[in-house]
């Protein structure tokens, strides 16, 4: 059965700690991608990773990094200095290295701050 | 820089009638656009996805199409049913990644 996991599917963090949340594709894809989404938003690309151990920030990557060492794997890590981390994670992948190919989601992480 | 936008941001139909989504973007350079559904507290389920050198796209009850001159989508469902109840998003692909609209969330009363 092909597709992207993601665990957990919820997760809840301190004040001043770093969470990581894993992403993980069997689809034989290229490029892997992590999204916030907010109450009433479109999705924002946090960091996109088109080849192992190479990764690029995207419109909001404050607070966050990532790995990329293998190419079924991109966590994501949520450091304590993202001030808003509340929020709803998706992690999607494609085959195109341009961002021209279909991407597809995993079923989300949802992440509060206590 | 790429916007997208997503016209009404929510709509309630009757069932058996068709629903009509509306997508616009301000960039025609694109290489593809995307539909989705998102259902409550889950992931992205991907609809159609139509290739910049194409009108249109068609999947069952589901048909899209795209205007890149206008800058303009359209994803047409038939025969709604309540089933259908969702939330519907596009996102156009260009630079190395999608940039998305807000969506439509969509309510089908039986």
């Amino acid at each position: 059965d092909g597709g992207i996991t993601q665990s957990p599917k919820y997760l809840f963090r301190k004040e001043g700690q770093n969470v990581t949340l894993s992403c993980e594709q069997n689809l034989n894809h290229d490029a892997m991608y992590w999204y916030r989404q907010d109450p009433g938003q479109g999705l924002r690309l946090i960091y996109y990773s088109q080849i192992v151990n190479d990764f690029q920030k995207g419109d909001i990557a404050e607070g966050y990094s990532v790995s990329r060492e293998k190419k079924e794997s991109f966590p994501l890590t949520v450091t304590s200095a993202q001030k808003n981390p509340t929020a709803f994670y998706l992690c999607a992948s494609s085959r195109g290295l341009r961002g021209e190919g279909e991407q597809f989601f995993g079923p989300g992480t949802r992440l509060t701050v206590l | 820089k790429q916007e997208v936008t997503q016209i009404p941001a929510a709509l309630s139909v009757p069932e058996g009638e068709n629903l009509v989504l509306n997508c616009s973007f301000t960039d025609s350079a694109i290489y593809n656009l995307q539909w989705f559904r998102q259902d409550p507290g889950k992931g992205l389920t991907s609809l159609l996805l139509i290739q910049s050198s194409q009108r249109e796209q068609t999947s069952g009850r589901l048909n899209a199409s795209l205007d890149k001159s206008s800058g303009r989508s359209t994803l047409y469902i038939a025969a709604s049913q309540p089933g259908d109840s969702a939330t519907y998003l596009c996102a156009v692909a260009a630079g190395n990644k999608l940039t998305f609209g807000g969506g439509t969330r969509v309510l089908v009363k039986p």
